[in-house]
Parts: structure tokens; C-alpha cells; sequence
């Protein structure tokens, strides 16, 4: 079980649009719609924005938005604000009751 | 609305066995269905999910950590434990227990997590 594939750090200026990617492989991501992403800024808890791919929870901005393509998955952050500088992490089921992580992108709002 | 709370040792010995616990509120551990977890953050590191217990006390755990990882439920008590054998210094990180939703698999309620540091 290897973490899915992110990269280490992406950046762009408010009301910007930037995406993030979340490459697995055909047993994790390829093979399960079930694909959610977390916001982390530091010291606290981790924020549910996407699930299933794409769902947003109540209350999460409609400026997040994810999708996936074969075995990649995506988070767009759209109308970037500076209160959306964070570590990102997406995480995939990879069957039996497993999941597995990325390995993290460190979000800059320039 | 559910609540979890993680507790235990800050500070735990090089090849000793690191102990915490996460005291579920608002909600049983027993309930049918109900998955929980086990995920850890080292310093300057990414999460890595640590492995899950089902409400019937069957575990789910990382091939990197299998051999070392016991997750356990106390349905008298309402909550559920991590135990993780032989540490060293990489197992230092914040712990945190987090309900992963069984059918949509993402992690809805997280504990504030818990830092846990191993010395030599």
C-alpha cells in the first residue's frame, strides 16, 4: 500500500484558481469512487471539503470542487482566498476496509 | 453530534508500547456499521492512516505497521485503543482517532489528536 501521489506544493494569488492532484493506482483511486479530501491548517483538526469525489458537506464553499480521471483524482480551489493557505491531503479507499493517504501539498496563497 | 477525544502518554520509551485511547461521545462505539480510526501526522509529515476497528471488534491495519498495530473496542467504557509495539523515534507524531463513514469511507469526526514523542 504506497500514499497516493500529490504534489509537494502548488501556488497562486487570490481569485486565482488552482488544482491539485491525487495520482493511485487501478487498486485504490481506478477502482473506487470514494475519494475525499482534507484541509489542514496547522494546529488543528483536519477539514472534510470533498467526499465521494465531488460531494461537498454542508457548509464547505462551493469554491472547492473535485473529480477524477482514471486512477487520478482532483481538488480545484476556485476564487483563491488567503484563508485558504493550507496543507492539503486527499485520501482513497483501496478495498477491505483500507485506505490509503497522499502524501500532502502545501497550499501558498501568494 | 458525535465527539471524539484521544488520551495517553506524551512521552513513551524507544522500543516500548505506545498506548491511546479515544473516548467517543455523543454516539455508541457498538453501533452497527460504525467504523473506527487510527491516523497519525509525524513532524513535518504527511497523514498516514494507522488502521480501523469495526463496531464488532474486527481490525483493519496498515501492511507497514501490521505486525506492530492492536486496535481495540470497550463498548463499557465507549471507546476504543491503539496499541502500537517495539516504537522508535519515527513512530513520534500527533495521533489522531477520527469515524470513518462506512460507506463513503471519509472521515467525518476527528479527535483534536494527540502529539506523542518517543525518547531513547
Amino acid at each position: 500500500q504506497s500514499a497516493l501521489t500529490q504534489p509537494a506544493s502548488v501556488s497562486g494569488s487570490p481569485g486565482q484558481s488552482i488544482t491539485i492532484s491525487c495520482t493511485g493506482t487501478s487498486s485504490d483511486v481506478g477502482s473506487y469512487n470514494l475519494v475525499s479530501w482534507y484541509q489542514l491548517h496547522p494546529g488543528k483538526t483536519p477539514k472534510v471539503l470533498i467526499f465521494e469525489i465531488r460531494k461537498r458537506p454542508s457548509g464547505v464553499s462551493n469554491r472547492f470542487s473535485g473529480s477524477k480521471s482514471g486512477n487520478t483524482a482532483s481538488l480545484t480551489i476556485s476564487g483563491l482566498q488567503a484563508e485558504d493557505e493550507a496543507d492539503y491531503y486527499c485520501c482513497s479507499y483501496a478495498g477491505s476496509s483500507t485506505v490509503v493517504f497522499g502524501g500532502g501539498t502545501k497550499l501558498t496563497v501568494l | 453530534q458525535l465527539q471524539l477525544q484521544e488520551s495517553g502518554p506524551g512521552l513513551v520509551k524507544a522500543s516500548e508500547t505506545l498506548t491511546l485511547t479515544c473516548t467517543v461521545s455523543g454516539g455508541s462505539v457498538s453501533t452497527y456499521s460504525y467504523y473506527w480510526g487510527w491516523i497519525r501526522q509525524p513532524p513535518g509529515k504527511g497523514l498516514e492512516w494507522i488502521g480501523n476497528i469495526l463496531y464488532s471488534g474486527t481490525t483493519y491495519s496498515n501492511p507497514s505497521l501490521n505486525s506492530r498495530v492492536t486496535i481495540s473496542v470497550d463498548t463499557s467504557k465507549n471507546h476504543f485503543s491503539l496499541r502500537l509495539s517495539s516504537v522508535t523515534a519515527a513512530d513520534s507524531a500527533v495521533y489522531y482517532c477520527a469515524r470513518p463513514q462506512s460507506s463513503s469511507w471519509v472521515f467525518d469526526y476527528w479527535g483534536q489528536g494527540t502529539l506523542v514523542t518517543v525518547s531513547s
